[in-house]
């Protein structure tokens, strides 16, 4: 069974930094790109970060460029995000999401990121 | 970047009733088009990739249809459980981008 299990969220401070981690398991994790997506509260869906199978291409929202970062290891089955100088419309639920370019079959719960001072 | 809109931003509907749901890109797409369904603090789910493709288990009563610009998510007899908000979802291009949602209602 597909399993996607993000962890890492939590109340941080505007100019903080945060990583979050996502899980993966029951499928060749390496064989697939992976993605990020963000959804802030009572909001539509924001496509955050893409990373490619062998970490080869890596795309950014025009809103998280510069400040997030995206990166995976294969060995440990792992999807990350480094959220940097972070801000209050930061502030949102993060999906992990399996191969959103053939439509996203496969989703991680979720975990709440809060910007507030 | 791809920008999508999808009509209406939301409707009641009775169940049994036929639904559509609209969503157009800002330029041309192919069939790169996917459709999820979202319920109330829970993940989005695939209902259609391509298109027109439906993903594995989701019930025949979800069709999608289109290409180019413009696109079209039908459920022909809504059910109670299809109470929720519809998002489309370009994949043509590598920047990824959604629909603002379409939220269906009891009527």
């Amino acid at each position: 069974e597909v399993q996607l299990v993000e962890s890492g969220g939590g109340l941080v401070k505007p100019g903080g930094s945060l990583r979050l981690s996502c899980a993966a398991s029951g499928f060749t994790f390496s064989s697939y790109s992976m993605n990020w997506v963000r959804q802030a509260p009572g909001k539509g869906l924001e496509w955050v970060s893409s990373i490619s199978s062998s970490s080869s291409y890596i795309y950014y929202a025009d809103s998280v460029k510069g400040r997030f970062t995206i990166s995976r290891d294969n060995a440990k089955n792992s999807l990350y995000l480094q959220m940097n100088s972070l801000r209050a419309e930061d502030t949102a639920v993060y999906y992990c999401a399996r191969d959103i370019s053939a439509g996203a079959g496969y989703w991680g719960q979720g975990t709440l990121v809060t910007v507030s001072s | 970047d791809i920008q999508m809109t999808q009509s209406p931003s939301s409707l009641s509907a009775s169940v049994g009733d036929r639904v559509t749901i609209t969503c157009r890109a800002s330029q041309s797409i192919s069939s790169y088009l996917n459709w999820y369904q979202q319920k109330p603090g829970k993940a989005p789910k695939l209902l259609i990739y391509a298109a027109s493709s439906l993903q594995s288990g989701v019930p025949s009563r979800f069709s999608g249809s289109g290409s180019g610009t413009d696109f079209t998510l039908t459920i022909s007899s809504l059910q109670p459980e299809d109470f929720a908000t519809y998002y489309c979802q370009q994949s043509y291009s590598t920047r990824f981008t959604f629909g603002p949602g379409t939220k269906v209602d009891i009527k």
